[in-house]
């Protein structure tokens, strides 16, 4: 009964490649995120999404396009992966945006070769 | 403004002694202010977290003080323990932009 899952764990690729990562969240939230973790430990905000709307789009490279098919999901695709895309990628999701208390999921360890 | 900077950026302490941990933000418009500690390997989870209403909050060994008109919030820990070691955020709410802008991080290891 994991609250927040994401799928797979680890993601191992190499540059030029196209690859997904998919949010589930089970715990009746109206938002979901997705956050970028580097080498440094950064946490920086890449989408928000509530009641399946986009409510916030950082500047990422258009290369990354989430999309959520219902408001439990959210899934992650990044086009023509490169180096710099390497990095922990975390899904969240908290009921109010922004003013609640978000539950990350457990990572998502991608690594561009 | 986006900024939120924490400090320090790693922290050394005995076990038993207190740990603060500084953030600062830039928009006056915050009004939500949580802490996160991810321990390695592991994702960020919420510990404590105060509203621009009320300046103060405990939770057992934790507290989060909040100063709006300096605009800094500060994280507390005392009789710090080893499994307090771990990564610490900051975060606060930038309204006008509907996200929550994390800071840098604080390495906190707690020693025996």
């Amino acid at each position: 009964d994991t609250a927040v899952s994401q799928t797979p764990k680890y993601l191992v690729t190499q540059m030029g490649n196209d690859k997904s990562i998919k949010c589930e969240q089970n715990l009746g939230h109206d938002t979901m995120y997705w956050y970028k973790q580097d080498s440094k430990k950064f946490l920086k905000i890449m989408f928000s999404y509530n009641n399946k709307e986009l409510i916030i789009n950082e500047t990422v490279p258009n290369r990354f396009s989430p999309k959520s098919p219902d408001k439990a999901h959210l899934n992650l695709h990044i086009n023509s992966l490169e180096l710099g895309d390497s990095a922990v990628y975390f899904c969240a999701s908290s009921q109010e945006a922004w003013t609640d208390t978000q539950y990350f999921g457990p990572g998502t360890r991608l690594t561009v070769l | 403004g986006e900024n939120v900077e924490q400090h320090p950026s790693t922290l050394s302490v005995q076990e038993g002694d207190s740990a603060v941990i500084k953030c600062t933000y830039s928009d006056s418009a915050s009004n939500y202010f949580p802490w996160y500690k991810q321990e390695l390997g592991k994702r960020p989870q919420l510990i404590i977290d105060i509203r621009s209403n009320v300046g103060e909050k405990k939770d057992q060994r934790i507290a989060v003080t909040l100063n709006k008109t300096a605009k800094h919030f500060s994280l507390h820990i005392t009789e710090t323990q080893p499994e307090d070691s771990a990564v610490y955020f900051c975060a606060a709410s930038i309204t006008g932009f509907q996200k929550l802008v994390f800071g840098t991080g604080t390495r906190l290891l707690v020693s025996p």
